[in-house]
């Protein structure tokens, strides 16, 4: 089984640039993750998907940010323009179904750097 | 609001001895508990969770954690170190109805040879 797939694996911009992430979640979850993880953190959640809703979507930064998931598949997570703070792992998650006690699979991750 | 501590930012074990990594947490109603382990330069991977029943879960990897309602504790333990185990844990929580996982901040298991 395929696990997460998350591309470029590594992003360096000059800030004010845009940037995108694209994610594929294992086939068959219907529940999509976008986290964000400083160096010495854990993950903060993003947004959560259920299919090509997004719910919990409050710690994303609306101004800079913008997530899509069209036909509750692939996912894009956008910045721009991107800020010296935005520099992070963004992780994507996936797993099966919405509730509480599913555990999430992830991906390798996207390394942004803004210079 | 839900919250997790990892109140050790790192672990040092000589392999062969057990390891044991804490982790408390703070949720209102029943706590849904997980150990994720991330190796450098990759995602974090599942090793076990909690949600109810039996307070000792085994997961992955030969590791286990114990449920402890009353400390509020959820440490994960491996009874023999491998210096293979050696990498960042996180514990993570969901429950009081949200389904907005909160993640402690990880702490680094470095095994010796």
């Amino acid at each position: 089984e395929a696990g997460v797939v998350q591309s470029p694996r590594y992003k360096i911009i000059e800030k004010k640039q845009p940037v995108a992430f694209w994610c594929n979640p294992i086939s068959g979850h219907n529940t999509l993750y976008w986290y964000r993880q400083n160096l010495g953190q854990g993950p903060e959640l993003l947004i959560r998907y259920e299919n090509e809703e997004a719910v919990d979507d409050s710690q994303l930064p609306k101004d800079r940010f913008s997530a899509e998931r069209l036909k509750g598949v692939d996912s894009t997570l956008k910045i721009q323009p991107a800020e010296l703070g935005d520099s992070a792992v963004y992780l994507c998650a996936s797993s099966s179904g919405g509730t509480l006690y599913n555990e999430q699979f992830f991906g390798p991750g996207t390394r942004l750097t803004v210079l | 609001a839900q919250s997790v501590a990892q109140p050790e930012d790192q672990v040092n074990v000589a392999e062969g001895n057990p390891l044991t990594v804490k982790c408390t947490y703070s949720v209102s109603g029943n706590p849904y508990l997980f150990w994720y382990v991330q190796y450098p330069n990759r995602g974090l991977q599942f090793l076990l969770k909690y949600i109810t029943g039996d307070n000792l879960v085994k997961g992955s990897y030969g590791f286990e954690a114990e449920f402890n309602k009353s400390q509020t504790s959820f440490h994960l333990k491996k009874p023999s170190a491998l210096v293979s185990d050696s990498a960042l844990y996180f514990c993570a929580t969901r429950g009081g109805g949200s389904y907005i996982p909160t993640f402690g901040r990880g702490t680094s298991l470095i095994v010796h040879p």
